[in-house]
């Protein structure tokens, strides 16, 4: 149980072209779900906090009108990197919590690589 | 401002047992979780300890005892396989985790 997808597990975008990441939790519902992002070699870094009906939360530092996410349902959120550029190929992983669940633990999705030429 | 500490990098030899030590400076602590990451895959859970005490999953335990400042996670009959980045994470009073670097782990033969 506790698994969640993520698709496209790896995407090529030109410049300025926009690109939308989808996050599922297949068997559970996630009332929270989180977007990170990792740079090689680095460790992940949390972009946002979605709730599920409303508006994501976002850590300093993270533009919210260039990382559009949305969590209108209890299955699904997806991040659209909108205008993308060079600098946001990384590898973008999300994870998903249910209250529901033991210890609270956050279970993560396969991750999706983004690349930006 | 919060922050994990670990090592950067461990170097062990297979069948052996190795410890990775974490410590935070966290506002507040409602938990702490290790987990695997293998080279250009999404971290997977390995355990979370709340309580002091040991928590055991096949070869590999996490200890925690705040009052003695233990916090580590231990890796015996090590195999190849075992060759990942360690990620200790803490939740902080708000329920936020906060994240370590990692710590890349070197198996060898």
């Amino acid at each position: 149980g506790a698994v969640v997808s993520q698709h496209p597990s790896w995407v090529i975008c030109k410049s300025g072209t926009s690109v939308k990441i989808e996050c599922r939790s297949l068997d559970f519902q996630a009332t929270t779900m989180f977007w990170y992002r990792q740079f090689p070699k680095q460790s992940l870094m949390l972009m946002a906090t979605s709730n599920e009906g409303s508006k994501a939360t976002y850590e300093q530092g993270v533009e919210k009108d260039k990382f559009l996410i949305n969590h209108a349902s209890l299955t699904l959120s997806t991040l659209t990197v909108t205008s993308a550029h060079p600098e946001d190929s990384s590898f973008y992983i999300c994870s998903a919590r249910s209250p529901g669940l033991e210890s609270n633990e956050q279970f993560f999705g396969p991750g999706t690589r983004l690349t930006v030429l | 401002g919060q922050n994990i500490d670990q090592p950067t990098e461990m170097t062990a030899t297979e069948g052996a047992i190795v410890q990775i030590n974490c410590t935070y400076q966290t506002s507040g602590f409602n938990g702490l979780f290790w987990y695997q990451q293998h080279a250009g895959e999404a971290p997977t859970f390995l355990s979370y300890n709340v309580l002091d005490g040991l928590e055991e999953k096949g070869r590999f335990s996490s200890v925690l005892s705040r009052t003695k400042g233990y916090r580590y996670l231990l890796l015996k009959e090590l195999q190849m396989k075992d060759s990942a980045s360690y990620l200790c994470a803490v939740k902080d009073s708000n329920y936020q985790l906060i994240w370590g670097a990692g710590t890349k782990l070197i198996i060898k033969p």
